[in-house]
């Protein structure tokens, strides 16, 4: 069964923590995105990553890091360096980075800050 | 230059009725217009695309309008449904890979289908 699995699907975060969110693909895709969705705000693009040992920075890249050690997987480490962390976070992959390639989503994990 | 403008914010229809989204790009390089659908609590899925060769792309009851000149765009769902309530995004990219390929959303359509 291909896809994209997120988790946790809720996370509650205390102020000043890192926090790490996972993003596994089994569809055998080059690239995968990390976008944050704020209520009225649409999809904005964290961190993507075209293959494996490479990625760059989105739009709001502040205050975010990641790593992509596998082809399968672009885990996500919220820093404490995030101004305002509490959002719903979507992992995307598709086949190859951009353009006409459908990007595929995770069901989202949604991150709280007490 | 690269903003997708995505109106209106929400939308309530009737069953049975016409639910229209409009778009507007400035970027006259884009290339490539998509729809995503989001049911809460999941993620986006790709609903339906155009390219600027065609003003008009239909998938069952879901069509996309495009208008290069006005650079905009939309989106209509004939025959609505509860099922359809959902929110759209609407996005802009170039057709190319790579980077310069990233899709740039609009800020999202919540739709409510009412029986």
């Amino acid at each position: 069964d291909g896809g994209i699995t997120q988790s946790p699907k809720y996370l509650f975060r205390k102020e000043g923590q890192n926090v790490t969110l996972s993003c596994e693909q089994n569809l055998n895709h080059d690239a995968m995105y990390w976008y944050r969705q704020d209520p009225g705000q649409g999809l904005r693009l964290i961190y993507y990553s075209q293959i494996v040992n490479d990625f760059q920075k989105g739009d709001i890249a502040e205050g975010y890091s990641v790593s992509r050690e596998k082809k399968e997987s672009f885990p996500l480490t919220v820093t404490s360096a995030q101004k305002n962390p509490t959002a719903f976070y979507l992992c995307a992959s598709s086949m190859i980075a951009g353009g006409l390639n459908e990007q595929f989503f995770g069901p989202g994990t949604r991150l709280t800050v007490l | 230059q690269q903003q997708v403008k995505q109106s209106p914010q929400s939308l309530i229809v009737q069953k049975g009725g016409i639910s229209i989204i409009n778009c507007a790009y400035e970027n006259t390089a884009f290339d490539y217009f998509p729809w995503y659908q989001q049911f809460p609590g999941k993620g986006p899925a790709l609903l339906i695309a155009i390219r600027p060769d065609v003003s008009e792309k239909k998938e069952g009851r879901f069509t996309i309008s495009f208008n290069k000149s006005a650079k905009q765009f939309s989106l209509h769902i004939m025959d609505s449904q509860p099922g359809d309530s959902a929110t759209y995004f609407c996005a802009a990219s170039l057709a190319i890979g790579g980077s310069q390929g990233n899709l740039i959303f609009g800020k999202g359509t919540k739709l409510s289908v009412k029986p």
